[in-house]
């Protein structure tokens, strides 16, 4: 069975500094994409940033960044210079069945930003 | 640009009671699903439709039903509401391939 596991259920992190989500999968794929969801108090869904399988650039977005290791099935979410608006949970998510697929989405973690 | 709409934002059901959430998309995607998200569980597919007039089961489909007559929209009814199925409730659509998901912006169920 393909699965996406987030093992930090809470984390929090001081106002300016770095902190890194993990998320590792299980697939027996070998092309596919890798998403991090945001989802503020607001409740909304927001896509932050993906990540090309057969690309070895980790992807960037601004001050958000990923850490993929193919091999390792790993697949962490680096935010820099965190913001208070940066207080969220954060989903990973992987599409199994190929480009046809369904999302399925870790159990998420949440982040607090501390002034 | 609307993208995904979801109506109601929110809605209290007394257990037994039937309700269709509704969800409509303006981007012309093929693939919709509804998800729902509960405390440490994460987001679970419901149901989800690969075109119109196509539509099967995700991982938790017991207690709802889908159809998807048009491109655009993809209602989710709740046929005897029970308590298990307070939630909330997320309709997404994508594009082809490895495309993101675009939700809507959830509907609070809770039945009572």
């Amino acid at each position: 069975a393909q699965t996406v596991t987030q093992s930090q259920p809470e984390m929090s992190v001081q106002e300016a500094e770095t902190v890194t989500l993990s998320c590792t999968y299980d697939t027996s794929e070998n092309n596919y994409y890798l998403f991090w969801y945001k989802q503020p108090p607001s409740r909304q869904m927001i896509l932050v940033i993906r990540q090309e399988a057969y690309k070895q650039q980790n992807a960037t977005e601004n001050r958000f960044s990923v850490n993929f290791q193919k091999a390792a099935k790993s697949f962490s979410l680096k935010i820099s210079d965190s913001q208070l608006g940066d207080t969220a949970m954060y989903f990973c998510a992987f599409p199994y069945g190929g480009s046809q697929g369904n999302l399925i989405f870790g159990k998420g973690t949440k982040l607090s930003v501390k002034p | 640009n609307a993208g995904v709409t979801q109506t109601p934002k929110f809605q209290v059901l007394k257990t037994g009671q039937s309700m269709t959430l509704q969800c409509a998309q303006d981007m012309n995607h093929e693939y919709m699903s509804w998800y729902r998200q509960d405390p440490g569980m994460g987001l679970r597919l419901i149901h989800y439709s690969v075109g119109a007039g196509i539509t099967d089961q995700g991982e938790v489909p017991n207690g709802y039903n889908v159809s998807r007559s048009t491109t655009e929209d993809f209602p989710l009814r709740l046929l005897s509401a029970a308590p298990s199925q307070t939630s909330v409730y997320f309709c997404a659509s994508r594009d082809r391939g490895y495309s993101p998901l675009h939700f809507g912006n959830g509907t609070r169920l809770t039945v009572t």
